[in-house]
């Protein structure tokens, strides 16, 4: 069945490092959501995005979806440690509004 | 304040209970979906409603049970047959059942079964 994949499973880093996540799908999407869960909270909606090759950014957040729809990345600039926390790729699975959910990338941010 | 509610935050049940979640949103979505979280793994899918009075089994249905009776409202039944319960329930929400909408998610039920 269809897959969505994310490496590295965890990510230590020092505060002002910079860090990616990395997802892939088995499967071309129509569009990949990416999700932030700070510790002990919920996930939290950061961005979508649609065209072959998009490219979007939010402040330090730079996404990024492959030319083949079937990978993205997320790359964080010179990291905070208000940047800890699990973020979460998802691709659609069907027209149903269903997402199948990558594993997640957990990242620690040292100070 | 637009949102969605889920209570209670943590729960504790014996084996062999069936436990009931609730999950309530005011934010006129026609969509709800309930997911389930363990350690280190994403989310999963259990069940997902499109619109009221219908609904479909997500990915790992086996020992859950939804109702939706009402747009705002989307209990989850955990019973007795679920063969490992514990874990970190989500529900979330979304305008409408496409695939480009976002999911809005509730703070989430941490159910722990002794």
């Amino acid at each position: 069945g269809q897959q969505v994949m994310q490496i590295p499973q965890y990510q230590h880093v020092q505060e002002g490092e910079d860090f990616t996540t990395y997802c892939n799908s088995s499967t071309t999407l129509s569009n990949i959501q990416w999700y932030k869960q700070r510790p002990g909270g919920h996930p939290v909606f950061l961005i979508q995005l649609v065209k072959s090759g998009e490219v979007k950014k939010q402040k330090r957040l730079t996404f990024q979806f492959g030319e083949a729809k079937k990978n993205s990345s997320l790359h964080i600039t010179a990291t905070q440690t208000t940047d800890v926390g699990t973020y979460f790729c998802a691709g659609p699975t069907g027209n149903t509004g269903k997402l199948i959910f990558g594993q997640g990338t957990t990242l620690q941010v040292k100070p | 304040d637009g949102g969605i509610t889920q209570s209670p935050k943590y729960l504790f049940r014996k084996e062999g209970q069936n436990v009931t979640l609730s999950c309530e949103q005011n934010l006129n979505h026609d969509a709800m979906y309930w997911y389930r979280q363990d350690p280190g793994q994403g989310l999963r899918l259990i069940y997902y409603s499109q619109i009221v009075n219908d609904f479909q089994k997500g990915d790992i249905a086996e020992g859950y049970s939804v109702s939706r009776e009402k747009k705002e409202s989307f209990p989850l039944t955990v019973t007795s047959a679920q063969k490992n319960p514990t874990a970190f329930y989500l529900c979330a929400s979304s305008f409408g059942g496409a695939s480009y909408n976002e999911q809005f998610f509730g703070p989430g039920t941490r159910l722990t079964v002794l």
